[in-house]
């Protein structure tokens, strides 16, 4: 167990919805991280917060939001989805920021099927 | 940017055999290099990093990693085989200094023959 809580672990969907997805990092964690898994496109970094602020940005859609509370849980969402958005999403935290050194712990990962 | 690639996308051993994952990595800086393993079902979980310093990695159940400047790889290796080892196994580097988002490789999946 890493300590990373993902919720839900799975959902259904109809293309064209929203949906969102929870995130609560390891105990006194302040980086939240999210990534995408599919076929193929394999692993993707999504996007990074920081207690609250947003850090860095990768291949994120602007279909797709996160934020992260005062609380430090964290928030994607998604919308008017499509079929292709279909993945795994994980959800990650690390202790600080500024140090590529550091071990990032994953959630289990919420499994989205559009349908 | 950088970016990491794994040579081979399944890797089937026998058990008791030396198990060998290839990562090769391309850095503009000196690279911060991670293995991680996902059990079917299961989020990723770190083996090992490499990040200055001693270029021998041990990490956990039984992986090391040895880091090649002068050939730009980070292969993962174990003297001998395990059943639990069957998983898939990615090869990460961090951004450049400043950021920790990992780059992933495409993943090697082993499997274990009894």
């Amino acid at each position: 167990d890493s300590g990373v809580t993902q919720t839900p672990k799975h959902l259904i969907t109809a293309t064209g919805q929203r949906v969102t997805l929870r995130c609560s990092p390891r105990s006194g964690d302040l980086s939240v991280y999210w990534y995408q898994q599919s076929l193929d496109q394999g692993l993707q970094f999504l996007i990074q917060y920081y207690n609250g602020e947003e850090r860095a940005k990768g291949n994120i859609l602007e279909r797709f939001s996160a934020q992260q509370f005062p609380d430090l849980h964290s928030e994607l969402n998604l919308s008017s989805l499509e079929l292709g958005d279909s993945a795994l999403y994980f959800c990650a935290s690390s202790p600080e920021a500024r140090n590529p050194g550091t071990e990032a712990f994953f959630g289990q990962g919420t499994r989205l099927t559009v349908v | 940017a950088q970016s990491v690639t794994q040579l081979g996308s399944h890797v089937s051993v026998s058990e008791g055999a030396l198990v060998l994952l290839r990562c090769n990595y391309s850095s503009s800086v000196p690279p911060y290099l991670f293995w991680y393993v996902q059990y079917p079902n299961q989020g990723l979980q770190l083996l090992l990093k490499y990040t200055t310093g001693a270029t021998l990695v041990k990490g956990i159940n039984g992986f090391e990693a040895e880091f090649k400047k002068s050939e730009t790889s980070f292969h993962l290796t174990k003297p001998s085989a395990h059943m639990s080892d069957a998983a898939e196994y990615f090869c990460a580097v961090s951004d450049d200094f400043g950021n920790e988002k990992l780059t992933f490789g495409t993943g090697t999946r082993l499997t274990i023959i009894p």
